[in-house]
């Protein structure tokens, strides 16, 4: 089955420690994406990926750290400098890049709780 | 930025009844997509509509890109229609690549 896979589902950080997000792809999608979503609220961009080794700051970046070394696989880093992670994480990928007019894709999310 | 206002933003309708949801942007754009959100998470693309009207089933969606806003129809509604939908869009302008996402619409059928 063709898609996209997020891990773990469920996922908790005690203060000060760094986590990673995974998010993997099989669709031979170019661009991938991470997003936040508090309660109540749209999605906000993080960070995104055109192409391997190469990624863009989103509109609240700071204390998150991405990488895309496969073109499958684009791991999120949630920070000790995030000072408010609790959120639902979201990876999405698209063909190419959306101001292209692809349609982004979504896996099934990560949820972060901070203990 | 681009600006993306949704409306209403809940809606409770009686099984069977049909709704009309808003998408007002700010901006030309050259991506405009609805989602389904369900009560787990899961974002489930709708329809992919810069312009025009599309047609999938129970659901149809029309954009006036003129006028700079879309509408998503629901008709008969189930109880599975439940959950937030979104519009997203992506602004004609080199090298923006993101989607802007509105805040919501909560959908709640009640059977």
């Amino acid at each position: 089955d063709g898609g996209i896979t997020q891990s773990p589902k469920y996922l908790f950080r005690k203060e000060g420690q760094n986590v990673t997000l995974s998010c993997e792809q099989n669709l031979n999608h170019d661009a991938m994406y991470w997003y936040r979503q508090d309660p109540g609220q749209g999605l906000r961009l993080i960070y995104y990926s055109q192409i391997v080794n190469d990624f863009q700051k989103g509109d609240i970046a700071e204390g998150y750290s991405v990488s895309r070394e496969k073109k499958e696989s684009f791991p999120l880093t949630v920070t000790s400098a995030q000072k408010n992670p609790t959120a639902f994480y979201l990876c999405a990928s698209s063909k190419r890049a959306s101001s292209s007019g692809e349609t982004q894709y979504f896996g099934p999310g990560t949820r972060l709780l901070v203990l | 930025g681009i600006q993306v206002e949704q409306s209403p933003p809940d809606l409770i309708l009686q099984e069977g009844a049909n709704s009309t949801l808003r998408c007002n942007f700010s901006d030309s754009v050259n991506n405009l997509q609805w989602f389904h959100q369900n009560p787990w998470g899961q974002l489930i693309n709708l329809f992919y509509i810069p312009s025009g009207t599309k047609q999938n089933g129970r659901l149809s969606a029309t954009t006036v890109a003129t006028e700079r806003y879309s509408l998503l129809y629901i008709s008969s509604s189930q109880t599975t229609d439940s959950g937030v939908y979104f519009c997203a869009v992506s602004i004609s302008n080199f090298g923006n690549e993101k989607l802007t996402f509105g805040t919501g619409t909560r959908l709640t059928i009640i059977p």
